[in-house]
Order: C-alpha cells, then sequence, then structure tokens
C-alpha cells in the first residue's frame, strides 16, 4: 500500500517559515492535501491541489499557507509562523488503489 | 451554513459491532461531487481513513479494514451510517465523518468535518 512519511515534529520561531515535507513514491504525480489540527478539535482543511484550482485555500485561510509537489516530496509551507499556527499538519491523496491515504502527521511547534 | 454531527454509543465491548451516524445540514448527497467520508483517530495517533460513499452509492474502503466496515447513506433523512463489526480495544478513538469533494479525478477532499466521536471498547 502507498505510504506517506512525513517528520514527526518540527519547531519554528515566531516569524520564520515553516516547511513540511510529505514524502511518497513519485507523489509529484498526484493531487495532495493538506490539514491542520489543533488540540481537541476536528482537523481543518488548509490548501489543496486540484487540475482546476491549483493550490487553493478554503475561505478564511490565510496566504501564509502554500504548497508544491514534485518528485518524491511535497511541501507545506506557512510563512511569519504565528503561535496559533502550532498544531498538528497532515497530509493527504488518494492511492492508485482507491483508498485515502494519510500522513502521519508531524507535530509544529512554534518556539 | 454546513454542519455534521457524530452520533453514537460511547462505550461497546469487545466483539460488538458499533453503529455510528453521521447528520449533516448544509447540502445534499444527492449530486456531483458530493460524498461523505469516515475517518478515525486513535488517542495521541494519526489520521486512519475508513470509507468514503459517494453521491452514486459507489463505496470505497480502507483495504486493511474493508471486511469489517459497511458504509450507506439515507438522503432523505440527510445521514450516513458507519458500521464496524468486531470491535476490539484497539478501535478504541474519535471517529469523525467528513464531507468530501470527489468528481472521480485527483484526489478527494474533506472540506467540512464533525466534532467526532469519542468511542471507547472495553470489556
Amino acid at each position: 500500500s502507498y505510504v506517506l512519511t512525513q517528520p514527526p515534529s518540527l519547531s519554528v520561531a515566531p516569524g520564520k517559515t515553516a516547511t513540511i515535507t510529505c514524502g511518497g513514491d513519485n507523489i509529484g504525480s498526484k493531487s495532495v492535501h493538506w490539514y491542520q489540527q489543533k488540540p481537541g478539535q476536528a482537523p481543518v482543511l488548509v490548501i489543496y491541489y486540484d487540475r482546476d484550482r491549483p493550490w487553493d485555500r478554503p475561505s478564511g485561510i490565510p496566504e501564509r499557507f502554500t504548497g508544491s509537489n514534485s518528485g518524491n516530496t511535497a511541501t507545506l509551507s506557512i510563512s511569519r509562523v504565528a503561535a496559533g499556527d502550532e498544531a498538528d499538519y497532515y497530509c493527504q491523496v488518494w492511492d492508485s488503489s482507491s483508498q485515502v491515504v494519510f500522513g502521519g502527521g508531524t507535530k509544529l511547534t512554534v518556539l | 451554513q454546513v454542519t455534521l454531527r457524530e452520533s453514537g454509543p460511547a462505550l461497546v465491548k469487545p466483539t460488538q459491532t458499533l453503529t455510528l451516524t453521521c447528520s449533516f445540514s448544509g447540502f445534499s448527497l444527492k449530486t456531483s461531487p458530493m460524498c461523505m467520508s469516515w475517518v478515525r483517530q486513535p488517542p495521541g495517533k494519526a489520521l486512519e481513513w475508513l470509507a468514503l460513499i459517494d453521491w452514486d452509492d459507489d463505496t470505497y474502503y480502507n483495504p486493511s479494514l474493508k471486511t469489517r466496515l459497511t458504509i450507506s447513506k439515507d438522503t432523505s433523512k440527510n445521514q450516513v451510517v458507519l458500521t464496524v463489526t468486531n470491535m476490539e480495544p484497539v478501535d478504541t478513538g474519535t471517529y469523525f465523518c467528513a464531507r468530501t469533494h470527489y468528481l472521480g479525478l485527483g484526489t478527494p477532499k474533506f472540506d467540512y468535518w464533525g466534532q467526532g466521536a469519542l468511542v471507547t471498547v472495553s470489556s
């Protein structure tokens, strides 16, 4: 089955850029979505890739959240990181065997 | 306004069948690209996708759990139901329903989520 690999944790100073990676075999050929989950809350879709609307954000998600995807790595970047960005982040794809796959999640800590 | 709410037992015994209901409003599951999915999360662990049902009643399941899962919908009641048979302690966790956009190409995306229902499996 398809596996998505994320670093378990990442620490970033306020005002800096957080770069969260999601590794998978030829993931660059897939559409990747990213979710933010704060403690005790449901996940929230923060950025998604559709062919017609590449790297779009739902209403209310700031432009500081951007995405990219190439080769074997997809990336979520969060610029000007603030305390409110502290959360777990998950990448997600649709596997060729018709199943949804989530990454293991990355805990972002704002120092 | 889109809302989703999960309901079901908070505690089930090992070997029992879990039945969860997702009641939703603000959209319809009758037309493309609207679908519904279930996702669970063991305490302190990552998200795990369980099942998806689309507007045309096509269903998709996590292969590792497929024999134990059934997803269905009642569009007249705006409800989606998930059953999980033969529950075990490792099935303990929060179960989320999530509105899903899927056009048959690309990757389904979960744009609205319920608050989640915590299910504990214990004798």
